[in-house]
């Protein structure tokens, strides 16, 4: 069990939008502690999408846009596109008295109908 | 451009001991924290151990404590994973991935070091 919790699954048609959730806890995104996004290609490495929160990096389309609230955050995308079928995962740190952790979501596959 | 190069897949018997490794190329080495992430077969992200190569600082997930060991080598710019023992639970896909100096976030990632355990 992940300690950030995502949807399984979500699916949407071309050109339309879907919205990835990512929920923590007081430890975590509730802390205060930014969360980040990964896209994960079938067969290849994540690669950073969204950071602190909001940001995108150099060459990341602005089709894809992150929010955060309380102790959850979400990735939104628009205009979906074939190439957008991937797994996504967000991230945070977390602050347990286990000791600190970079926790990830369980992940999220989006399917393009 | 920064660059991580991660060696290549293996393939070994339950009992045996493995050294992965993880280049790093492109930007100061020493300066930046390095985590391993391990992803198991058709299973997600999970963050396993981080070390700064400049002194050695090393934090491991508690998931993870105990069962293996991280390393760097700064003058060749090179991160380690290692395991004594290995078990068949072990099989998985292992990346390293450079932590952002002004953040908790990762990026680059390797390619990814596919590990198999099997008998």
């Amino acid at each position: 069990q992940s300690v950030l919790t995502q949807p399984p699954s979500v699916s949407g048609a071309p050109g339309q939008r879907v919205t990835i959730s990512c929920t923590g806890s007081s430890s975590n995104i509730g802390a205060g502690y930014d969360v980040h996004w990964y896209q994960q290609l079938p067969g290849t490495a994540p690669k950073l999408l969204i950071y602190g929160n909001s940001n995108r990096p150099s060459g990341v389309p602005d089709r894809f846009s992150g929010s955060k609230s309380g102790t959850s955050a979400s990735l939104a995308i628009t205009g979906l596109q074939a190439e957008d079928e991937a797994d996504y995962y967000c991230q945070a740190y977390d602050s347990r008295l286990s000791g600190p952790d970079w926790v990830f979501g369980g992940g999220t596959k989006l399917t393009v109908l | 451009e920064v660059q991580l190069v991660q060696s290549g897949a293996e393939v070994k018997k339950p009992g045996e001991s493995l050294k992965i490794s993880c280049k790093g190329s492109g930007y100061n080495f020493t300066t930046y924290w390095m985590g391993w992430v391990r992803q198991m077969p058709g299973k997600g992200l999970e963050w396993m151990a981080i070390i700064y190569p400049g002194d050695s600082d090393i934090r491991y997930s508690p998931s993870f404590q105990g069962l293996v060991t991280i390393s760097a080598d700064k003058s060749i710019n090179t991160a380690y994973l290692q395991w004594s023992r290995l078990k068949v639970s072990d099989t998985a896909i292992y990346y390293c991935a450079r932590r952002e100096e002004e953040g908790d976030w990762f990026d680059p990632w390797g390619q990814g070091t596919l590990v198999t355990v099997s008998s």
